[in-house]
């Protein structure tokens, strides 16, 4: 079945610094990618989403691009901030009539920004 | 427009009791989908329901039910609960009437948290 493999954590890094959370899947078919946010306390925010290989998503200052050919999906920002603190969650919805109504998530990544 | 909304917030039951959790998705969402989150086993897909339908179900006890109104607001119930049943419950809406569900985004609602003591 589908699933999501990302980078364990926590990570911890000093503000403007660069960030990577690395992000692969396997699935089969053509799936859509996601990385949504979660701060403490709260449910899961949307961040980003890719629909078809070599789509990037944007927001806010983060990235990812769907590569097809590595299965990745990593999350990039150039400078984080303190505000950044969360756990961010890698995710995916399948191509199969099961898969695609249902998100597959990965293991989440804490992130922790220290000014 | 306002987003999905989940009552109650938090919740203290007791093993053997039974809970009831609500969501009400965003205006014009007629999928919603629900979610378990424990730290030991991370989010977990438990079922969703389009036009008061269940159409899809992930690999929980039928102690794990839910229904869904005319209105799309749904709700999920356990019932004998068990200690391991504490955990963040999430609500997803999404528009559940797209071209391709894989394309559709699902928003989430800011959970009910569950204490079973």
């Amino acid at each position: 079945g589908d699933s999501v493999t990302q980078m364990e954590g926590p990570v911890t890094l000093s503000e403007e610094a660069c960030l990577t959370i690395n992000c692969t899947y396997t699935a089969t078919g053509y799936p859509s990618l996601f990385w949504y946010v979660q701060y403490p306390g709260e449910g899961l925010q949307l961040l980003l989403k890719a629909t078809k290989a070599d789509d990037k998503g944007s927001n806010k200052g983060f990235e990812a691009t769907y590569r097809k050919e590595t299965t990745s999906f990593h999350l990039e920002k150039g400078s984080v901030q303190v505000s950044d603190s969360a756990v961010y969650f890698c995710a995916l919805k399948g191509s199969s009539w099961g898969s695609a109504r249902q998100l597959t998530f990965g293991s989440g990544t804490q992130l922790t920004v220290l000014p | 427009k306002a987003g999905v909304t989940q009552t109650p917030r938090y919740l203290i039951k007791t093993r053997g009791q039974q809970v009831t959790l609500s969501c009400s998705p965003i205006s014009g969402h007629r999928s919603v989908s629900w979610y378990q989150q424990t730290p030991g086993q991370g989010l977990q897909f438990l079922f969703e329901y389009f036009s008061e339908t269940q159409r899809n179900k992930g690999n929980f006890p039928g102690r794990f039910s839910g229904r869904q109104f005319s209105n799309s607001r749904s709700e999920m119930n356990v019932s004998t609960l068990e200690l391991g049943d504490s955990a963040l419950y999430l609500c997803a809406s999404s528009v559940g009437t797209g071209p391709s569900p894989t394309y559709e985004t699902q928003y989430f609602g800011p959970g009910t948290r569950l204490l079973v003591l």
